[in-house]
């Protein structure tokens, strides 16, 4: 079965750097998101892209963030000038179609630990 | 807003028991309720959703749930746990004013299957 994969699967940073997070999705699938889950609390939504744009965001995605698919297979998201607040888990997640009928498929995610 | 709520931390029960994990529901409209699972190191799985229809529906690994709009309830059920069943299982809830593809999720329960 088809799998969004990402990596690295853990990324240490000192406090200010940037840190890029890649992911690949499902290769079928339009719709791509980011959410995080900091250690022990909920996991949250961070933003939502298609077609090339960011269709959504929560207030979370400030102009810290970033998202950008640079070819045909990779969705990145960029952390600029980390904060140690921003460790956290990080999943990326594709989904098929539009609309409420499409389950998002999750990655394995990215364990992001600032300094 | 929309939210979600699962009152229990963890659920403990013993091989061969039916188990419930609990999930209530607030949305503006009609929701459309999912049940995601994650294991240790792992991203969220989907294990089932309900759009419309019949308020019982069945999903993967023997997991059913039932939609109850009068209580906004929507229970994560099985009649047999199996000790591979031990993970954290979250509640997730999208409505037709979440936005674009927002999912929200609730804090999650951890159950625990005891041999």
């Amino acid at each position: 079965e088809p799998e969004v994969t990402q990596t690295p699967s853990h990324q240490v940073t000192q406090m200010g750097q940037e840190v890029i997070l890649r992911c690949v999705p499902i290769s079928n699938h339009l719709y791509f998101y980011w959410y995080r889950q900091i250690l022990g609390q909920k996991v949250e939504f961070l933003v939502s892209f298609y077609n090339n744009e960011i269709s959504e965001k929560s207030e979370i995605f400030d102009d810290q963030f970033s998202v950008e698919r640079p070819d045909g297979s990779n969705f990145t998201l960029k952390i600029r000038s980390t904060k140690l607040e921003d460790s956290a888990m990080y999943f990326c997640a594709s989904s098929e179609r539009e609309g409420h009928n499409s389950p998002l498929h999750f990655g394995n995610g990215t364990r992001l630990t600032v300094t | 807003a929309q939210s979600v709520a699962q009152p229990e931390d963890q659920v403990n029960v013993a091989e061969g028991n039916p188990l419930t994990v609990k999930c209530t529901y607030s949305v503006s409209g009609n929701p459309y309720l999912f049940w995601y699972v994650q294991y240790p190191n792992r991203g969220l799985q989907f294990l089932l959703k309900y759009i419309t229809g019949d308020n019982l529906v069945k999903g993967s690994y023997g997991f059913e749930a039932e939609f109850n709009k009068s209580q906004t309830s929507f229970h994560l059920k099985k009649p047999s746990a199996l000790v591979s069943d031990s993970a954290l299982y979250f509640c997730a809830v999208r409505g037709p004013n979440t936005g674009f593809q927002k999912l929200v999720f609730g804090t999650g329960t951890r159950l625990l299957v005891s041999p």
